[in-house]
């Protein structure tokens, strides 16, 4: 069974630009949540889709915002980049076929973003 | 707010030696505690989880962890070591059924396996 696959895997933009992060998730699963890993602040969750819906979102500004297609993919969106924005976003997908499973979350490879 | 604690930023230990990874909780009600390790520029590796149940968990690559509710910490085990075991280990907790797909990470600890 193919893994999570995340494109592109490294992206450089400028200040102030918008970007579009892509993440295919294992076949059949249904809930996709992303994450951003900086050093000075750890993972941090930005936000889960299940079956096209936002079902949870963490702390992050309004200028972080995703989606999800039928068929699972997700994308994750960010306006008006900032230098602070540079950081490996990963992708995760899991069956959590319910909202009380706790099923683990397989993670892609990341998309490495540096903002100039 | 629910958290996770890794006191340690780094362990080192020698190869063949048995390995310590620290990590301790912070949540009402009952948490669901996971383990992942990243290697450098990869994604990471989901390791085992605890979710009920018996407090000895067992998990990939012989690695094992251990609830311990009154401590509130789950740590992280194994007999012995390898080189290859050095990566960066994540504690996580998903704290109540309305949180799933949320994972609230710990800052992570650099193991060192030296020959």
């Amino acid at each position: 069974k193919a893994g999570v696959t995340q494109t592109p895997r490294y992206l450089i933009k400028t200040r102030g630009q918008q970007v579009t992060l892509s993440c295919s998730p294992i076949s059949g699963h249904r809930s996709v949540s992303w994450y951003q890993q900086t050093p000075g602040q750890g993972l941090q969750f930005l936000f889960e889709y299940f079956s096209e819906t936002q079902r949870n979102k963490g702390n992050f500004p309004g200028r972080f915002s995703g989606r999800q297609f039928s068929n699972s993919r997700s994308e994750m969106n960010v306006s008006t980049l900032e230098l602070g924005d540079s950081a490996l976003y990963l992708c995760a997908s899991s069956l959590a076929s319910w909202a009380g499973g706790m099923d683990e979350q397989f993670f892609g490879p990341g998309t490495r973003l540096t903002v100039l | 707010a629910q958290s996770v604690a890794q006191p340690e930023d780094q362990v080192n230990v020698a190869e063949g030696n048995p390995l310590t990874v620290k990590c301790t909780y912070s949540v009402s009600g009952n948490p669901y505690l996971f383990w992942y390790v990243q290697y450098p520029n990869r994604g990471l590796q989901f390791l085992l989880k605890y979710i009920t149940g018996d407090n000895l968990v067992k998990g990939s690559y012989g690695f094992e962890a251990e609830f311990n509710k009154s401590q509130t910490s789950f740590h992280l085990k194994k007999p012995s070591a390898l080189v290859s075991d050095s990566a960066l280990y994540f504690c996580a907790v998903i704290h109540g059924s309305g949180n799933t797909g949320k994972l609230i990470f710990g800052q992570g600890t650099t193991l060192q396996v030296k020959p």
